[in-house]
């Protein structure tokens, strides 16, 4: 089955210990970008990749890293959460960008930070 | 940069009735105008899209409808159903140096009423 994995689904954790966020998919998508999703306010782009190795900032990119190492994995970064990072996530992918194919999500993983 | 704005946020019709969401945006460069439903506990996923060269398009239940000149389209639901409670969020994407640039609105709860 196509999809775009992320994990954990629920995350709680304390301001200033780093975390990861995981997100695979299976459909060899060049793109990849995570987003995150706040009441009142949509989807804000944080960070995109076009294809291994490249990564680019999103809108919203203070406090966030990402990776590319390989094509199915874009894993989130926060080095120093802090509660204002409190939010929905999600991890997306498509496959040739360029041409106006749909996003693909994950479920999203929902993040405390106390 | 772009914006795009969603109304209403948040709207209640009986099963059986329409629903009707309206979505605005700013950059005449905007070219593709997908919408996504988000159910409880899930990412967005894909709906319906409509590109810039076409006024209307219709799937089953669900239509979309572009007026370019005045920067605005339209998400109707027919015969709505339960299951068509959700989240659902319209997106305005152009090229932006060698991607598609995604703006979300800020997205319209749908509660159908049995």
């Amino acid at each position: 089955e196509a999809q775009v994995t992320q994990n954990p689904r629920y995350l709680i954790t304390v301001t200033g210990k780093k975390l990861t966020v995981t997100c695979s998919q299976n459909m060899n998508h060049e793109y990849m970008s995570w987003y995150r999703q706040d009441p009142g306010l949509g989807l804000r782009q944080i960070y995109y990749s076009m294809n291994v190795e490249v990564t680019d900032k999103g809108d919203v990119p203070e406090g966030y890293k990402v990776s590319r190492k390989e094509k199915r994995n874009f894993p989130l970064i926060l080095e120093s959460p802090s509660p204002n990072q409190t939010s929905l996530y999600f991890c997306a992918s498509s496959s040739r960008q360029l041409f106006n194919s749909p996003l693909h999500f994950g479920n999203g993983t929902r993040l405390t930070v106390t | 940069g772009e914006n795009v704005e969603q109304h209403p946020s948040t709207l209640s019709v009986q099963e059986g009735d329409s629903a009707v969401i309206k979505c605005t945006y700013s950059d005449s460069a905007s070219n593709y105008f997908p919408w996504y439903k988000q159910e409880l506990g899930k990412g967005p996923q894909l709906i319906i899209d409509i590109r810039s060269n076409v006024g209307e398009k219709k799937d089953q239940r669900i239509a979309v409808t572009l007026n370019k000149t005045a920067k605005h389209f339209s998400l109707h639901i027919t015969e709505t159903q339960p299951e068509d409670s959700a989240v659902y969020f319209c997106a305005a994407s152009r090229d932006s140096g060698g991607y598609q640039k995604v703006t979300f609105g800020t997205g319209t709860k749908l509660q159908v009423i049995p």
